[in-house]
């Protein structure tokens, strides 16, 4: 069955402690996408990756890192030097040839205690 | 930037009953505009979108619009039914080969048996 999968679902972590989220799909996409959502906020882009081995900031990456070591991961870790982590995390693909429908992950969602 | 704004936060309606909800863009050189369904605890996805060089697309009961001298687009559900009931986020990107979309706030829509 194809799509994406982020794990774990649900994460708590103290604060001052490194987290990292795994997204893995294997829909042969190149694009990947980190999102993170917040209540009335919409959608805000963390990170994205157009392949392998490179990657983009986005708009709010401050605090956050990727690395993009295979095609069909893109783990996105949360460091002690993001200010407000708690937050619901999703991942997307984009299909071949700038379809331009983003695939989500179902999320990730990090508590910090 | 692109700023992207969307209204209303909320929206209830009774079954059967048409809901409208409208985004405005910034960014004149935007050309891609879709629109995801989020159902509660669910990923996000494309229901339908549309590209600049039209300004009407419809898909059975939704319909999005486009006013490029206004910078504004709209989604239109007629015929609500209770499984509409989710939130709905519009987003606007430019065509750079890949996409860097920059998502609208979301509206919850409630529909009512």
């Amino acid at each position: 069955d194809g799509g994406i999968t982020q794990s774990p679902k649900y994460l708590f972590r103290k604060e001052g402690q490194n987290v990292t989220l795994s997204c893995e799909q294997n829909l042969n996409h190149d694009a990947m996408y980190w999102y993170r959502q917040d209540p009335g906020q919409g959608l805000r882009l963390i990170y994205y990756s157009q392949i392998v081995n490179d990657f983009q900031k986005g708009d709010i990456a401050e605090g956050y890192s990727v690395s993009r070591e295979k095609k069909e991961s893109f783990p996105l870790t949360v460091t002690s030097a993001q200010k407000n982590p708690t937050a619901f995390y999703l991942c997307a693909s984009e299909g071949q040839g700038w379809s331009g429908e983003l695939f989500f992950g179902e999320g990730s969602r990090l508590t910090v205690l | 930037g692109e700023n992207v704004e969307q209204h209303p936060s909320t929206l209830s309606v009774q079954e059967g009953d048409s809901a409208v909800i409208k985004c405005t863009y910034s960014d004149s050189a935007s050309n891609y505009f879709p629109w995801y369904k989020q159902e509660l605890g669910k990923r996000p996805q494309l229901i339908i979108d549309i590209r600049s060089n039209v300004g009407e697309k419809k898909d059975q009961r939704i319909a999005v619009t486009l006013n490029k001298t206004a910078k504004h687009f709209s989604l239109h559900i007629t015929e609500t039914q209770p499984e509409d009931s989710a939130v709905y986020f519009c987003a606007a990107s430019i065509n750079t080969g890949f996409q860097k979309l920059v998502f609208g706030t979301g509206t919850r829509l409630l529909v009512s048996p």
